[in-house]
């Protein structure tokens, strides 16, 4: 079974840029839910989605937004970068309740911000 | 005051070694319990998870749950040089506010010395 797959791997952009993110979910899941790490906050929870609907969603700026497809493939799109947006973007699959079931991490997208 | 306190380590150790990894967290809602192992440039993947109170044991590791003291712990018995790598605890509880979202742990920087 093909893991959790998300595109670019890697992304360089500048200030006041934007950019789109993706994640293909397991096949068969349909809980995806979008996670920021850096080296000094962690990893921080983004927001997560379910029938292509958004259950829950952190505290970041509005700036960051998601959107699921029917086929649960996710995109989550950052505007107007910062240069504290630099970080690994990872996403992770669950079948429907990633709180109660394993969460499967992809291996993320690394964004530089310039 | 952060949810989930991990000591960063780095935690260097020779092979062979007993490794024990912590957390503490102040959230008495939590039931769900990670930890996540994640390479360099990796996604997380997870080892153990539990629920509630107790102890669960896979292998070489073995997760202990004390949530009357709030605090979890990972035990690696004849840690490897494979192992080497940063531990990530995680945490969950039922309820909608909390769908998908999980809390982490800052990490902990484990080096198994051959």
């Amino acid at each position: 079974k093909a893991g959790v797959t998300q595109t670019p791997r890697y992304l360089i952009k500048t200030r006041g840029q934007q950019v789109t993110l993706s994640c293909s979910p397991i096949s068969g899941h349909r809980s995806v839910s979008w996670y920021q790490q850096t080296p000094g906050q962690g990893l921080q929870f983004l927001f997560e989605y379910f029938s292509e609907t958004q259950r829950n969603k952190g505290n970041f700026p509005g700036r960051f937004s998601g959107r699921q497809f029917s086929n649960s493939r996710s995109e989550m799109n950052v505007s107007t970068l910062e240069l504290g947006d630099s970080a690994l973007y990872l996403c992770a699959s669950s079948f429907s309740d990633p709180g109660r079931e394993t969460q499967y991490f992809g291996p993320g997208t690394r964004l530089l911000v310039l | 005051q952060k949810e989930v306190e991990q000591d960063p380590g780095p935690l260097s150790v020779p092979e062979g070694a007993i490794v024990s990894l912590n957390c503490t967290y102040s959230n008495s809602a939590f039931q769900y319990f990670m930890w996540y192992r994640q390479y360099s440039r990796k996604g997380p993947e997870l080892l153990m998870y539990t629920y509630s109170s107790g102890n669960k044991e896979d292998g070489r590791f073995t997760a202990q749950v004390d949530k009357s003291s709030k605090y979890i712990s990972l035990f690696i018995r004849d840690s490897q040089p494979s192992d080497s790598a940063t531990y990530l605890c995680a945490m969950s509880w039922d309820g909608s506010s909390n769908t998908g979202k999980l809390i982490f742990g800052q990490g902990t920087t484990l080096q198994v010395k051959p």
